[in-house]
């Protein structure tokens, strides 16, 4: 089956870093990514991991360990607009073959002052 | 500017009454995608497309009918015999399989009165 993990909630300080988990359990894989989601918009691209290792873009970092089937996302020096959901997302091999993202539920931030 | 549109923002529907919601896109992408979030839960794919004229059941199909005529419109029609559809609707494109991930519409929040 497929199954993709991630905590429900998390809350962290303005300034602060803050690491998102993600373990996923897929039948095949060609890549994660991580979206982010404010409340009743559309989701928006972070970040895309296909090889093991860190991928650094600014205040956001994402890392992937493909053997462990881990991934988190690390924002630092938190702002308040940061306060969101985060949705982790596997791409795998589906139904003959075709490609298609499988998402977590997502964990949604709320930073404090 | 390219992107993905979808209307209306918010929609209410009467019990046994059958509803389409509108996506549409400028960005050429090949594949397009429907997805369902309720609270609590990861996107749950309804149908897809990979090219005009043809298309998919997701994973939660039951209830729902799409068309794919042009390949800029993959309008979703809820119906009547869908027995919870309440939610937050998500309409995605991507380039092909999506190996560069998929963009986002802005959803429609569909309430049953």
């Amino acid at each position: 089956g497929q199954n993709i993990d991630q905590p429900t909630e998390m809350t962290a300080t303005e300034g602060a870093i803050v690491q998102i988990n993600c373990t996923y359990q897929t039948s095949g894989f060609n890549g994660l990514f991580w979206y982010q989601q404010h409340a009743g918009e559309a989701p928006t691209f972070l970040s895309y991991n296909v090889l093991d290792g860190l991928e650094e873009k600014g205040r956001f970092s994402s890392f992937l360990s493909r053997s462990k089937g881990y991934s988190y996302l690390l924002l630092k020096e938190l702002q308040m607009k940061d306060s969101a959901s985060y949705l982790c997302a596997v791409r795998a091999p589906r139904d003959g073959g075709y490609n298609k993202l499988i998402f977590g539920a997502g964990t949604r931030l709320a930073v404090h002052p | 500017d390219g992107g993905i549109t979808q209307s209306p923002k918010y929609l209410f529907r009467k019990e046994g009454q059958n509803v389409t919601l509108s996506c549409e896109q400028n960005l050429n992408h090949d594949a397009m995608y429907w997805y369902r979030q309720d609270p609590g839960q990861g996107l749950r794919l309804i149908y897809y497309s990979q090219i005009v004229n043809d298309f998919q059941k997701g994973d939660i199909a039951e209830g729902y009918s799409v068309s794919r005529e042009k390949k800029e419109s993959f309008p979703l029609t809820v119906t009547s015999a869908q027995k919870n559809p309440t939610a937050f609707y998500l309409c995605a494109s991507s380039i092909g399989q999506g190996s560069y991930g998929y963009t986002f519409g802005s959803g429609t929040r569909l309430t049953v009165v």
